[in-house]
């Protein structure tokens, strides 16, 4: 049973282009979580997604920012016209329906580098 | 509100020897505190939890933490590191156990000597 799959693992941009990360969740799970990782800080939670639902994006920056979950295949967080601060490491995480910690499984995440 | 930090962004150990990462906490009410691992191309993989019950909490590969409210700390111990061990470690607290509501530490990254 493969764990939860991020992709790709590391990603380069230049300021202004767009960025899109994927994640797969493990098998059976309905529920995605994106957190970010700014240089020198903690995870932050960004978005909670249900498929084809943004249950919680209370944590995504206003603008640029965008996700989605749809009916098949991968979640993706999408960033347009990406900045310097961007560059960050980006995970994701499922579980099976419950929303609590100890049904979560990361993945290995994305790291993001801005040109 | 609720904060952590992880007092020592990198630790290294000889292998055989003892591990100690500190990590503290600021809470309003009594939170739920856990160590996160990821080692690396591997995805972050509970360690140990505490939610209120025995203050010393057992964890896999030997690793445990003690719940101090006094000092409000959450220190992750090993008696014997072995080289597999190197990774990265992450506190966390929360106070209702939603994944929305994880506060994460900044990290550990731990190195393990031959």
């Amino acid at each position: 049973n493969a764990g939860v799959m991020q992709n790709p693992r590391h990603l380069v941009r230049r300021r202004g282009q767009e960025a899109r990360l994927r994640c797969s969740p493990m098998k059976g799970h309905s529920h995605v979580y994106w957190y970010r990782q700014l240089p020198e800080e903690g995870l932050k939670f960004m978005v909670y997604l249900q498929k084809e639902n943004i249950i919680d994006e209370s944590g995504m920056p206003k603008e640029r920012f965008s996700a989605e979950f749809p009916k098949e295949g991968p979640s993706i967080l999408r960033i347009q016209q990406v900045v310097r601060g961007d560059s960050a490491a980006y995970f994701c995480a499922s579980s099976p329906g419950q929303e609590i910690y100890e049904k979560l499984f990361f993945g290995s995440g994305t790291q993001l580098s801005v040109l | 509100a609720q904060s952590v930090t992880q007092l020592d962004s990198h630790v290294s150990v000889s292998e055989g020897t003892p591990v100690l990462l500190r990590c503290n906490y600021s809470s309003s009410y009594s939170p739920s505190l856990f160590w996160y691992v990821q080692h690396p191309n591997k995805g972050l993989q509970l360690l140990l939890k505490y939610t209120s019950a025995a203050t010393l909490v057992k964890g896999i590969n030997g690793f445990e933490a003690e719940f101090k409210k006094s000092e409000t700390s959450f220190h992750l111990t090993k008696p014997s590191a072995h080289m597999s061990d190197a990774a990265e470690y992450f506190c966390v607290v929360t106070l209702s156990g939603s994944a929305r509501q994880l506060t994460f530490g900044s990290g550990t990254q731990l190195t393990v000597l031959p």
